[in-house]
């Protein structure tokens, strides 16, 4: 068990408005993932992060920007937020000895 | 093309069968891959890992085929708590699958 928590669980939001979602963990991973996950397309990868100073681009980056204020905290923010962007949104962890991942339990996001 | 595919389902298997599918992959270098289990709205969850000696752990077996680039995973004596949607994944390239769909009837 990894420990992974994503705040908020829930949210509506309207177009335009800015977003952050959170994710925190307690086990020490130094890796850690933002997906979202679409009916029919599966977990797209959004950005991940090696360590504290690395970030990197995912699959579908575009209007989603990130920050990795702490080993143990990544959050994910949506500038101007659309509502293609309505999905279920999963972060996860990973320790850099494997490729393992463990998630969170998700954020369940809906721009109108 | 996507780097990994599935076949969405629903597979049904009656409780008590043997159900069994498969993940393609693009990559014929691909070594190694993940299978993960997620149920309804629920976050997904590792299974087993996939490498080319296959995998084995109790009911649920997993194997590499790398001439016809796919993985399996069989379920054995399928219990109705079974029932989910199993991912494939791709180690270390964290591309995954859109998932199959199993529903274990009683």
């Amino acid at each position: 068990d990894a420990d992974v928590t994503q705040t908020p669980r829930n949210r509506i939001t309207k177009t335009g408005k800015r977003i952050m979602l959170e994710c925190s963990q307690t086990k020490g991973h130094d890796r850690m993932y933002w997906y979202r996950q679409d009916p029919g397309l599966g977990l797209r990868l959004i950005y991940y992060s090696f360590d504290v100073k690395d970030i990197n681009k995912g699959e579908i980056s575009d209007g989603y920007s990130v920050s990795r204020q702490a080993q143990a905290k990544f959050s994910l923010s949506l500038e101007s937020a659309i509502p293609n962007q309505t999905a279920l949104y999963f972060c996860a962890v990973g320790q850099s000895s494997s490729y393992e991942q463990y998630f969170g339990p998700g954020t369940r996001l809906t721009v109108t | 093309r996507k780097e990994v595919e599935q076949d969405p389902g629903p597979f049904n298997v009656p409780e008590g069968a043997t159900v069994a599918f498969n993940c393609t992959y693009s990559n014929s270098a691909s070594q190694s891959f993940f299978w993960y289990r997620q149920d309804c709205r629920k976050e997904p969850k590792l299974l087993m890992s996939v490498y080319s000696s296959g995998n084995e752990d109790g009911r649920f077996t997993a194997q590499l085929n790398r001439a016809s680039q796919y993985i399996s995973l069989l379920i054995r004596d399928s219990k109705l708590s079974d029932s989910a949607t199993y991912l494939c994944a791709h180690r270390g390239k964290f591309q995954f699958g859109a998932g199959t769909q199993v529903v274990v009837t009683p």
